[in-house]
């Protein structure tokens, strides 16, 4: 079956960066963009931009743009999110999913299971 | 940006009752919306696709309808597991944003 499996949580310093894996499974990895979406304590979704499998290519949700990059390994079936210059605001789960159809723009279904990042000092 | 106004923002109903969960687009997104069930510690499972596309193996109390910039996520007889947090979504373009959520609870 269509699978996501995120890496585990992480604890980091504020100013430092985090970088998560996004395993696919179940698909052809290079068919459909993955999105990365993350969700603080209590709070709603909050879209943090898509990457292309195939081409590599990018969008960033403006708030993220600057310290994000979302890469690939097709080798191993795996998108990557990488948050750095990270503060308290930045503790969250945070999501991959994958569009539904092709094209960045579709409807998010499966989603990975969810990565919790804690920025404390 | 097109910001995606959900309301309200919670509810307690009693099981057997209707439930109606509204979002409103601040542009015309055709309908290109999808409506999420998030329970409590889960992950978001989409219920409806297209405004009004019931997804596979959701049951037939959830309904959508709307088109444009108003669209209306339905539980036709409310149960017990239906006890959730609800978000809308477009996907017209990005970014992709999410409603702030309706978190539904039993009376």
């Amino acid at each position: 079956q269509v699978q996501l499996v995120q890496s585990g949580a992480e604890v980091k310093k504020p100013g430092a960066s985090v970088k998560i894996s996004c395993r696919a499974s179940g698909y052809t990895f290079t068919g459909y963009h993955i999105h990365w979406v993350r969700q603080a304590r209590g709070q709603g979704l909050e879209w943090m931009g898509w990457l292309a499998p195939n081409s590599g290519g990018t969008n960033y949700a403006q708030k993220f743009r600057g310290r994000v990059a979302m890469t690939r390994d097709k080798s191993f079936a795996t998108a990557y999110l990488e948050l750095g210059s990270l503060t308290s605001d930045d503790t969250a789960i945070y999501f991959c999913a994958r569009a539904k159809g092709s094209g960045a723009y579709n409807w998010f279904d499966p989603w990975g299971q969810g990565t919790l990042v804690t920025v404390s000092s | 940006d097109i910001q995606m106004t959900q309301s309200p923002s919670s509810l307690s109903a009693s099981v057997g009752d209707r439930v109606t969960i509204t979002c409103r687009a601040s542009q015309y997104i055709n309908n290109y919306l999808a409506w999420y069930q998030q329970k409590a510690g889960r992950v978001p499972k989409v219920l409806i696709f297209g405004a009004s596309t019931l997804q596979s193996g959701v049951p037939s109390r959830f309904s959508g309808s709307g088109s444009g910039t108003d669209f209306t996520l339905t539980i036709s007889s409310l149960q017990p597991e239906d006890v959730a947090t609800y978000y809308c979504q477009t996907y017209k373009n990005a970014p992709l944003t999410f409603g702030g959520g309706t978190k539904v609870e039993i009376k």
